[in-house]
């Protein structure tokens, strides 16, 4: 029963390429996140979604972007992928409110070579 | 640009002890401050939170202080278990949550 579920765990892929990361939740929460964890360790937010409004952080490039088929569902869509885009990328989600925790997925490992 | 940090990248202690890990925010809109545990090859985990009201909140072994003045935080564990080795996330939001780069944990038996 896994409350936050990314796939794949692992993905290695070349330079160039265009992939995506699936996230679901089922705890019924509002609101999803992507954050990146890079090479030194750092979590930094890439995107708030919620069924109203996208933030995105402007570091970003614009090279990745969310989709939300539903409320359950944020995927991360990755064109043209670079090598500094290397790095895990968690999946959370959470109840919109003040002080309210996320809950994490486990994280895909993305290795571009 | 790091709004929260932590200074520490790794703490040792002994199975028993205190454990204590520090955080320092710099942005003085945060009103609530969470830590998170990480194990390898897993996300982290929500732990223990404390709202900027508040300057205590425990819960069992782990207890959150803010020191709103001085803009810092700590997470005392006591006693220190060896299942308590992770890496240790301070965040802070008014939104979207920021974290800090982790101390890693390692209680020793």
């Amino acid at each position: 029963d896994t409350a936050v579920s990314q796939t794949p765990k692992y993905l290695v892929t070349q330079m160039g390429n265009d992939k995506s990361i699936k996230c679901e939740q089922n705890l019924g929460h509002d609101t999803m996140y992507w954050y990146k964890q890079d090479s030194k360790k750092f979590l930094k937010i890439m995107f708030s979604y919620n069924n109203k409004e996208l933030i995105i952080n402007e570091t970003v490039p614009n090279r990745f972007s969310p989709k939300s088929p539903d409320k359950a569902h944020l995927n991360l869509h990755i064109n043209s992928l670079e090598l500094g885009d290397s790095a895990v990328y968690f999946c959370a989600s959470s109840q919109k409110g003040q002080g309210a925790s996320y809950t994490f997925g486990s994280g895909t490992r993305l290795t571009v070579v | 640009d790091q709004q929260v940090k932590q200074n520490s990248p790794s703490l040792s202690v002994q199975e028993g002890r205190i454990s204590i890990l520090n955080c320092d925010y710099t942005n003085s809109m945060f009103d609530y401050f969470l830590w998170y545990k990480k194990y390898p090859a897993e996300g982290p985990t929500f732990l223990i939170s404390i709202s900027s009201i508040k300057d205590k909140n425990e819960d069992g072994r782990f207890t959150v202080f803010l020191n709103k003045s001085a803009k810092h935080l700590s997470l005392h564990i006591v006693p220190s278990q060896p299942g308590d080795s992770a890496v240790y996330f301070c965040a802070a939001s008014p939104n979207d949550m920021r974290f800090g780069a982790g101390t890693r944990l390692t209680v020793k038996p």
